[in-house]
Parts: C-alpha cells; structure tokens; sequence
C-alpha cells in the first residue's frame, strides 16, 4: 500500500475559522511533509517531521500549526488564514534517511480562504 | 543555490514522439534527483529518480540522462501518449535536509 491519504478534499473557511488539515499514511514511513501549491506553480515546503519530531519550518507564519500526534498521521491546523494561502496543500511521506527517499503525495486538500 | 531551472515552461507533442525537459541545478550537495508527474486534481507521483553516480537511467519509455559536470539532468518521454499529458517536476534533493522543486512542465500530447 502506497497510498497517503488526505481529509478533506475541499475546504472553504472564513478569516476567523480554525480548521485542521488532515494527513495518515500506513506505510511506516518516518518522515512527514506538508507542502503548498499554487495554481501552474511547484510544490513549496512548510514542514518536515522525522519521527514524529519537527525537523524543518520553512518560515512558515504562525497562523499554520502543524502536529503530528503519531507516526501514522499528520494535521496541518489552521486559523486566521488570509485569502493569499487559498492553495492545493499536499502531504507526503516517505523513509527517513541519508537522502533519496522516495517521497509519496497525497490527492491534496482544496483550500479556499474568503 | 537552491533554485532547480527547468525548461521548457510549455511542451506540445505529437502523439509517438519524443518529448524531452532539461533541468539544471547550482547546489552541488544535491544528490538525488526525482522527476513527479502531476495531472490536474492530483498529487505529484513520482516518475523515475536518478543519482548522480549514473548517468542515465531508463525506465519502460522514460529515460533520465545526467551531466554532473555540467550539472543538468533531462527527461526523455519516448513514443510520447495522449494519456502523458500533465505537468512534469523535476526535483533535487540534498540528503533529504532540502527538497527543491523545478518550476514545471505542462506537457501536451496530441492524438
């Protein structure tokens, strides 16, 4: 199996929500990643987790919270958002290592910040 | 440093031919380089993946050839199909510390 899986697929939330983003994988892998994507633009790294540990941030604003409660799931909570983060966001997995490990995505969560 | 260039930005193809996009990178503590497909809706999913102790690798009709010297690694879509249309990332990796997307690729095949 070699699915990531994500919830929701489509998210429409207000300035003053608070939402989760939700991320699992079953693969046993040990590193989780959180990525935005723009429309016709690459994926850009916000988080990387290695077991279960925040590993990287990429300068990420504090209205993004990431937590992962254990090595099979990733939440991405979000509050205050900006209409500017309406995006694709992505997670991804993969085993931790000296590099070169295959990273798998997920379908995506749609988010649409009004 | 950390940039990956990729070009072409837009690719139009005929349907058995071949399509081909060059990436090129400046980091040289970068050592795993992955090509990611996207179609529309979709996560990336990865393509074929190349280290730079190989200077080609090739994969049913996909190929990666790499020029550490030169440091550009390119893709090759042989025999190029209608169902290979979507957007194409080349990617580099340093250690699994950074992982650096190139800008994209939006390939379209025509029947």
């Amino acid at each position: 199996d070699t699915e990531v899986t994500q919830t929701p697929k489509h998210l429409v939330m207000g300035m003053t929500n608070k939402k989760s983003l939700k991320c699992e994988q079953h693969m046993g892998h040990r590193a989780m990643y959180w990525y935005k994507q723009k429309a016709k633009k690459p994926p850009e790294l916000m988080f990387v987790y290695s077991y279960e540990k925040l590993s990287i941030n990429e300068s990420v604003p504090s209205r993004f919270s990431p937590e992962c409660p254990n090595s099979s799931l990733l939440n991405l909570h979000l509050h205050a958002l900006q209409p500017e983060d309406s995006a694709l966001y992505l997670c991804a997995s993969s085993q931790v290592g000296q590099g070169g490990e295959t990273q798998y995505f997920g379908p995506g969560t749609r988010l649409l910040v009004l | 440093q950390q940039q990956v260039k990729q070009s072409p930005q837009s690719l139009i193809v005929q349907k058995g031919g071949i399509s081909i996009i060059n990436c090129a990178y400046e980091n040289t503590a970068f050592d795993y380089f992955p090509w990611y497909q996207q179609f529309p809706g979709k996560g990336p999913a990865l393509l074929i993946a190349i280290r730079p102790d190989v200077s080609e690798k090739k994969e049913g009709r996909f190929t990666i050839s790499f020029n550490k010297s030169a440091k550009q690694f390119s893709l090759h879509i042989m025999d190029s199909q209608p169902g290979d249309s979507a957007t194409y990332f080349c990617a580099a990796s340093d250690r699994g510390q950074n992982f650096v997307f190139g800008p994209g690729t939006r390939l379209s095949v025509l029947p």
